[in-house]
């Protein structure tokens, strides 16, 4: 496997239901991202770790908890959504203080 | 408070004609542009970057952008589009650090 990738590509929730997201990086980076992407909105930065530090969008809500074990590997633990949180999740990588970031291809969430 | 600004949510055209999507931002400090290209079921791809120098820079497939500083502007154009050029674009700026903004995207559609 090579640059970003993610699992599942899709996931159809309850409400009540707990979930993760996963993201993985093959591309030797030390920064990861979660960007919520919903319709003709910009995407919106959740968190990022970079060098083992957080940084998270103090909007997002709290059943939103996202999880950095190690550089390659990103989890979104997922608890008690709601349905205005249906979107297209996307994991970025990128090198510390780089210019780009390269994309995973997402995981498109339903929440019913 | 920076932000990006795409001023066309939906722009079709007939294969072979020129196009330009549109991107404006807004910051007091010097930015880094990017232009992404989002297709079907995919996560965001790298189109062009300004970083700095020369202010017109290009994509491998055709495509350019113009950083105007005095405007705040950092257009794509494409003298001919290819029905493969169908697509969703989005406009983002990096401040400083990890911190990545990006437009609400421009969905292009290259009509036969």
């Amino acid at each position: 496997e090579t640059g970003v990738t993610q699992t599942p590509r899709h996931l159809v929730m309850g409400m009540t239901n707990k979930k993760s997201l996963k993201c993985e990086q093959h591309l030797g980076h030390n920064a990861m991202y979660w960007y919520k992407q919903s319709a003709k909105k910009p995407l919106e930065l959740m968190f990022v770790y970079s060098l083992e530090e957080r940084v998270e969008n103090n909007s997002v809500p709290s059943r939103f908890s996202p999880e950095c074990p190690n550089s390659s590997h990103l989890f979104l633990h997922l608890h008690t959504l709601q349905p205005e949180d249906s979107a297209l999740y996307l994991c970025a990588s990128s090198r510390q203080g780089a210019t780009e970031q390269y994309f995973g291809p997402g995981t498109r969430l339903t929440v019913t | 408070a920076q932000s990006v600004t795409q001023l066309d949510s939906q722009v079709p055209v007939f294969e072979e004609a020129p196009v330009e999507l549109r991107c404006n931002y807004s910051s007091s400090v010097s930015v880094y542009l990017f232009w992404y290209v989002q297709y079907p079921n995919q996560g965001l791809q790298l189109l062009l970057k300004y970083l700095s120098g020369s202010t017109l820079v290009e994509s491998i497939n055709g495509f350019e952008a113009e950083f105007n500083k005095s405007q705040t502007s950092f257009h794509l154009r494409k003298p001919s589009v290819h029905i493969s050029d169908t697509a969703e674009y989005f406009c983002a700026v990096r401040i400083t650090g990890n911190q990545f903004y990006f437009g609400t995207g421009t969905s292009l559609t290259v009509i036969p």
